[in-house]
């Protein structure tokens, strides 16, 4: 099955600063890659998604890159707030697998001020 | 917005009991997802149902879990008996459908076993 490696497990920043959360993924068949914010005690909110047949996408201070052939996906955060410290997780899935996310182990991001 | 929601939020039970939660999905979301997430991990999948039907259970503990999704929209998650082990978040999910569609997770939750 799938398996989702994700580094680093914890990610210290300053405010304003940006942020790179990396993962890798062992399954050429998964074709899509969702990433979670996870307050603590609170639900998974998904933050972005790519799917395989792009390879960038941003939405305003968050982007995520997709390098199909290095099977790598990678989280981007610009101009880190204090509200932005939390979980961040990366996941797997495929078409035909019945959307089963596979998730990576988390990065506890902190922004510090 | 609608969410997904969970009950309880909280559960403690001591080992060898049962215990049950309860999910209901978004409107109209075809597809239903329970995980497990121990602290410190990402969540794992347990099982999923299309409508009423359980497509993935590969990795629900089927000598303890049971799960079922009787008319298509809410479900039920039990485990008889709990063990130490079983303590962690349970989080439900639902999407509009099985195929890379998005998932939205409800609040959870958390099961400690004495």
């Amino acid at each position: 099955g799938e398996n989702v490696e994700q580094h680093p497990s914890t990610l210290s920043v300053q405010e304003g600063d940006s942020a790179v959360i990396k993962c890798t993924y062992s399954d050429s068949a998964s074709n899509y890659f969702p990433w979670y914010k996870q307050e603590l005690g609170k639900r998974p909110q998904l933050i972005i998604d790519i799917r395989s047949n792009v390879g960038e996408k941003k939405d305003q201070r968050i982007a995520v890159t997709l390098n199909k052939t290095a099977k790598h996906f990678s989280l981007h955060i610009t101009e880190t707030q204090p509200e932005d410290s939390a979980v961040y997780f990366c996941a797997a899935s495929m078409t035909g697998g019945g959307n089963k996310l596979t998730f990576g182990t988390g990065t506890q991001l902190k922004v510090e001020l | 917005e609608a969410e997904v929601a969970q009950s309880p939020r909280y559960k403690i039970t001591e080992k060898s009991q049962a215990v049950a939660f309860w999910c209901d999905p978004i409107s109209g979301h075809a597809t239903l997802y329970w995980y497990r997430q121990i602290l410190g991990q990402g969540p794992e999948l347990l099982v999923q149902f299309q409508d009423e039907s359980v497509v993935d259970d590969s990795q629900l503990p089927k000598d303890r879990f049971s799960a079922e999704r009787l008319k298509g929209v809410d479900s039920t998650l039990k485990i008889q008996p709990a063990e130490l082990g079983d303590s962690a978040m349970y989080l439900c999910a639902s999407s509009l459908a099985s195929k890379v569609d998005t998932q939205y997770f409800g609040p959870g939750t958390r099961l400690t076993v004495l």
